[in-house]
C-alpha cells in the first residue's frame, strides 16, 4: 500500500525565512506527488503537482517542491515565508498498485512568527 | 469556472439519526471522491464515484454510502450517526490529468 509521511507536525518560520517542510513516501515505483494547503474551515488547495516530468515543480504562491527518487522524498519549500501561509499542508501520493486515489500523509501545520 | 459546492456547510446532528450531504463537482468531472477528516485520523478516503458507478471504497461501515447522479453530483448518506462520525467531510472532484479540486467541506457535529 503507498503511504506518505511528514515529518513534523509543527513547523514555526519568522516571516522572510526559509520555508522546508518535508515529505517521504513509500513507492517502488514513481507515483503522483501533490501538495495541498489548507487554511482554517476551508477545504484543501492544491499548491503542485508531480507527474513524472520536470523534477522540480513550481506551484502557485511562490512554493515549489522537488522529487528525489533516490530519496523517495517531495519536500516543499519556498524562499520567503509571509504571514499568509500560515496554514496546515498536506502531501500526498497516488498511483501506485493501480490505485489513483490519494493517500495524505496528516499534515504539517505551518506557523509564521512576525 | 465555479469550483467543487459542497452544501450545507455546517450540520449539528443528533446520534441515531442519519445525514445526507451534497456535493456538486467542476462541470464536466465526471469522478467524485469523498473524504474524512478528523484530528485523530487525518484525512481519510471514504468513497469514489465515477459515471453513477463506485468504484473505489475505504474501510468504512456499511453505515456510510453514496451515489451519483447523472449530472455528477453525489451525495454521502451517514445512517445511525455515532458521536465518532464528527468531522469535516470533504468532496473532490478529479480532472483527466489526476488533479484533485476539493470543496470548503461539510462540518458535521454529532451531539
Amino acid at each position: 500500500a503507498q503511504s506518505v509521511t511528514q515529518l513534523g507536525s509543527h513547523v514555526s518560520v519568522s516571516e522572510g525565512a526559509l520555508v522546508l517542510l518535508r515529505c517521504n513516501y513509500s513507492s517502488s515505483v514513481p507515483p503522483y506527488l501533490f501538495w495541498y494547503v489548507q487554511y482554517p474551515n476551508q477545504g484543501l488547495q492544491l499548491l503542485l503537482k508531480y507527474t513524472s516530468a520536470a523534477t522540480l515543480v513550481k506551484g502557485i504562491n511562490g512554493f515549489e517542491a522537488e522529487f528525489k527518487k533516490s530519496e523517495t522524498s517531495f519536500h516543499l519549500t519556498k524562499p520567503s515565508a509571509h504571514m499568509s501561509d500560515a496554514a496546515e499542508y498536506f502531501c500526498a501520493v497516488s498511483g501506485v498498485g493501480g490505485s489513483y486515489i490519494p493517500t495524505f500523509g496528516r499534515g504539517t501545520s505551518l506557523i509564521v512568527h512576525p | 469556472k465555479a469550483g467543487v459546492t459542497q452544501t450545507p456547510r455546517y450540520l449539528i446532528k443528533t446520534r441515531g439519526q442519519q445525514v445526507t450531504l451534497s456535493c456538486s463537482p467542476i462541470s464536466g468531472h465526471r469522478s467524485v471522491s469523498w473524504y474524512q477528516q478528523t484530528p485523530g485520523q487525518g484525512l481519510q478516503f471514504l468513497f469514489e464515484y465515477f459515471s453513477e458507478t463506485q468504484r473505489n471504497k475505504g474501510n468504512f461501515p456499511g453505515r456510510f454510502s453514496g451515489r451519483q447522479f447523472s449530472n455528477s453530483r453525489s451525495e454521502m448518506n451517514v445512517s445511525t450517526l455515532e458521536l465518532g462520525d464528527s468531522a469535516l467531510y470533504l468532496c473532490a472532484s478529479r480532472d483527466s490529468n489526476y488533479g484533485y479540486t476539493f470543496g470548503s467541506g461539510t462540518r458535521l457535529t454529532v451531539v
